[in-house]
């Protein structure tokens, strides 16, 4: 159980498009759920929390009118690379916590985007 | 605010030897603490996770970690390295009041040696 997918895997863009990556929690439901940016040989940095139905919340130094979130249901959160330039070129990883109240994060196997 | 430092960001191991990967923290409230392991272009799997229960945790693929609260501590063992085990390793800590948001560390890559 507490499966987390993002789709796509991995994708490639031009400098200027936007792409949209999909995090969805497939055999629970998930009031909320983190994007996370990792640069190679790097932590994870958390960019945004998403709460189901409401608008997401940004760290801070993330701009939040070019990494766009929408967490539509209890089962996905997208988020929205707006604009993508090369230096938008990360690994990037959501997790979702359970609804039923858990102290654990479930995270998708992540999504490689590269601008170029 | 919460911090996590994990000491060496590689180890090195030879297969059968024992494996130790450090971590501390910062917390001033009670921590939840987490060890994470990352293969590449993965994302993260939970090894193991304290959350104020007992202090020796046992986790899946034979890793276990003590909290040592003295020492704000939270070292992850494993008594005998696997060529399975070579991967990236994060420590990670939150707290009660927001248990979903973790702070996590630099991590450390874990080489084994044939």
């Amino acid at each position: 159980g507490a499966v987390v997918s993002q789709h796509p895997s991995r994708v490639i863009c031009k400098s200027g498009t936007s792409v949209k990556i999909e995090c969805r929690s497939l055999d629970f439901q998930a009031t909320t759920m983190f994007w996370y940016r990792q640069f190679p040989k790097q932590s994870l940095m958390l960019m945004a929390t998403s709460n189901e139905g409401s608008k997401a919340t940004y760290e801070q130094g993330v701009e939040k009118d070019k990494f766009l979130i929408n967490h539509a249901s209890l089962t996905l959160s997208t988020l929205t690379v707006t604009s993508a330039h090369p230096e938008d070129s990360s690994f990037y990883i959501c997790s979702a916590i359970n609804a039923g109240g858990s102290d654990t994060q479930y995270f998708g196997p992540g999504t490689r985007l590269t601008v170029l | 605010a919460q911090s996590v430092t994990q000491l060496g960001s590689h180890v090195s191991v030879s297969e059968g030897a024992l494996v130790l990967l450090r971590c501390n923290y910062s917390s001033s409230v009670p921590p939840y603490l987490f060890w994470y392991v990352q293969y590449p272009n993965q994302g993260l799997q939970l090894l193991l996770k304290y959350t104020s229960a007992a202090t020796l945790v046992k986790g899946i693929n034979g890793f276990e970690a003590e909290f040592k609260k003295s020492e704000t501590s939270f070292h992850l063992t494993k008594p005998s390295a696997h060529m399975s085990d070579a991967a990236e390793y994060f420590c990670a800590v939150s707290d009660l009041t927001n248990a979903g948001k973790s702070t996590f560390g630099d991590g450390t890559t874990l080489t084994v040696k044939p």
